[in-house]
This record gives structure tokens, C-alpha cells and sequence, in this order.
């Protein structure tokens, strides 16, 4: 099955720095990678996604990469603000694993006003 | 338009008791998945239904069990409870094609003494 590891599991940033997330996956299959935020007490949000015809989508200040050949995708925040900290997951999902998420292990920001 | 609304938002059990979980989804989505979360095993997915009709299933004992009614409204049972059920269950609905665009509620958060 699809196995996605994230890297860091935490990242600790000053505000108006920008800030890099990187996920990496095994099935080649996978055409669908999203990007969800979750707050303290909260559900996660789906902030981004991008599909595997697509090398790179911007919102705003957050932008999502995509390199099929060595099949990583990254999250990039700029201009962060306090308001970004929190837990930021990301996923792959495809044919190979009948449209199953499979969620990377987390990572922490922490965005020092 | 209303989010994705789970009852209740706290419960603790003994061990060997069974649970219910509820979850309303968006107006208009007709899939709804669950999926378990920990600190050691991170965002699992449980199941998913669609139109009343478990479409996936993922890796866990039949314990773990789940319907969907004619109104898309969603229950997670799971009986016979393990301390290692103590989890935080989320519930995403979308509105149609299974894994995308997950919409998750809060959770319930489940303690099994």
C-alpha cells in the first residue's frame, strides 16, 4: 500500500519567515495530494491540494509543489503570521489504494511573533 | 451552509462497553468517511460510505463498524472496547469523490478506561 512520510515533525519559524514542508511517497499511482491544517481542538482544514498533471498551485501566501519523478510534493508558506501555528498534514491518494487518504505523520509550526 | 457536525464531543467508557458515535455532514455531500487519530498512530482511515453503501474499509478489526442513513447522517459503532480505542474519531464528509476534498467536524474524543 501507499506509505507518505512528512518532514519535520516540527518547525519553528519567526513571523515573516517563510516555511517549507516536505512530504515524499512510494505509490506511483497516486494522483491527488492535499494539504490539511488543524488547529488545537479542531478538525483538520484542507488549505490546498494538487493533482499529479499539475506541478505547482498557489493561494495567497500558500503554494503546493509537485515532483512526480521523485515523487515528493512540498507545502511552502511565506509571510507567516501567528496565526499559521498549528499542525499541517498532508496525504496521497490514487487508483493503487482505491482512493484511500493516507495522511503523513504531522508537522508542528510554531510561528514566533 | 453549516459544517460537518459530530455528537458528542466527549465520552469516556470502561473497557469492554460499546460505543456510538454520530455525524451529521454538509447539506448536499453524499460521502462520509471516519477515520481515527493518535499520537502514536497518526490520522487512520476507518471507512467510508456513500450513498447508505460502505464503499471502503480500511485496516481495522470488526469491532469498528459504521452506517449511513437516507439522510447521509453517518454512526461509527465500536464494540467490545480496547484501551488502545482511546482516540480522537473525526468524521469528513465530501461531496462526491471519495478521499477529495475532505471536510472534517471536531471529533469526539474517546476515552476507554
Amino acid at each position: 500500500g501507499e506509505n507518505v512520510e512528512q518532514h519535520p515533525s516540527t518547525l519553528s519559524v519567526q513571523e515573516g519567515d517563510s516555511a517549507v514542508i516536505k512530504c515524499t511517497y512510494s505509490d506511483s499511482a497516486s494522483n491527488y495530494f492535499p494539504w490539511y491544517k488543524q488547529e488545537l481542538g479542531k478538525g483538520p482544514q484542507l488549505i490546498i491540494d494538487i493533482r499529479s498533471n499539475v506541478g505547482e498551485k498557489k493561494d495567497q501566501r500558500i503554494a503546493v509543489t509537485l515532483n512526480k519523478t521523485a515523487k515528493h510534493f512540498s507545502l511552502h508558506i511565506t509571510e507567516t503570521q501567528p496565526e499559521d501555528s498549528a499542525v499541517y498534514f498532508c496525504a496521497a491518494l490514487g487508483p493503487g489504494g482505491s482512493y484511500i487518504p493516507t495522511f503523513g505523520r504531522g508537522t508542528s509550526l510554531i510561528v514566533h511573533p | 451552509k453549516a459544517g460537518v457536525t459530530q455528537t458528542p464531543r466527549y465520552l469516556i467508557k470502561t473497557r469492554g462497553q460499546q460505543v456510538t458515535l454520530s455525524c451529521s455532514p454538509i447539506s448536499g455531500h453524499r460521502s462520509v468517511s471516519w477515520y481515527q487519530q493518535t499520537p502514536g498512530q497518526g490520522l487512520q482511515f476507518l471507512f467510508e460510505y456513500f450513498s447508505e453503501t460502505q464503499r471502503n474499509k480500511g485496516n481495522f478489526p470488526g469491532r469498528f463498524s459504521g452506517r449511513q442513513f437516507s439522510n447521509s447522517r453517518s454512526e461509527m459503532n465500536v464494540s467490545t472496547l480496547e484501551l488502545g480505542d482511546s482516540a480522537l474519531y473525526l468524521c469528513a464528509s465530501s461531496p462526491d469523490r471519495v478521499g477529495e476534498k475532505l471536510f472534517f467536524g471536531s471529533g469526539t474524543q474517546l476515552s476507554v478506561l
